[in-house]
């Protein structure tokens, strides 16, 4: 089966912790991409990544760390320095730019 | 930034009838995408349509693209209460690594 998996689907920090949200593919594509959602909202870019142990800050990096040591996994860390970090993170994929993107099914993230 | 805005932001409609959602971006481009959300969920990606297409089709599904205008249309016709999603325009901005979204119309089909 292949796909994008994004793990755990909620999750819950406190103020001045870090947390890592999880994204991995199996699809062999080269680039990666992070989003952020608020309500009724569209998606923002934080960071993506074209190639392995390469990537770029999107529209929304403050606050925001991620690595490409592989081809299929992508993380995120969400730091303290991030002001306002409730919100819904997606995580896609894409063989190559410009293409369709396949999309994980999200992260909630709730800060108490 | 926003390159793509969606309008109208919110459609409610009866099953079977069309659903039209509109687009409109600002910069040149070289496809221009259209995705679906449930609540809750990931996108799913509809079809893409390329800067020299003016018309595509998948299933009930009909794009248009108006380079000229910088618009897009996402038509549903015959519309069932499984549509019931939130629609996305997403544009690469003239070959950019990166695409960029617009704030959605949120459609709902009553049965």
């Amino acid at each position: 089966d292949g796909g994008i998996t994004q793990s755990p689907k909620y999750l819950f920090r406190k103020e001045g912790q870090n947390v890592t949200l999880s994204c991995e593919q199996n699809l062999n594509h080269d680039a990666m991409y992070w989003y952020r959602q608020d309500p009724g909202q569209g998606l923002r870019l934080i960071y993506y990544s074209q190639i392995v142990n390469d990537f770029q800050k999107g529209d929304i990096a403050e606050g925001y760390s991620v690595s490409r040591e592989k081809k299929e996994s992508f993380p995120l860390t969400v730091t303290s320095a991030q002001k306002n970090p409730t919100a819904f993170y997606l995580c896609a994929s894409s063989i190559a730019k410009g293409r369709e993107q396949f999309f994980g099914p999200g992260t909630r993230l709730t800060v108490l | 930034s926003q390159q793509g805005e969606e309008d109208p932001q919110a459609l409610s409609i009866q099953e079977g009838e069309n659903a039209t959602m509109n687009c409109s971006y600002k910069t040149s481009i070289n496809n221009l995408q259209w995705y679906r959300q449930n609540s809750g969920r990931g996108l799913v990606h509809l079809i893409l349509i390329r800067s020299n297409e003016r018309e595509k089709h998948s299933g009930r599904l009909r794009v248009t693209l108006d380079t000229s205008k910088k618009s897009s249309s996402l038509l549903i016709t015959a519309s069932r209460a499984a549509d019931t999603a939130s629609y996305f325009c997403a544009t690469d901005q003239g070959g950019s690594e990166k695409l960029v979204f617009g704030k959605g119309t949120k459609l709902t089909v009553n049965p």
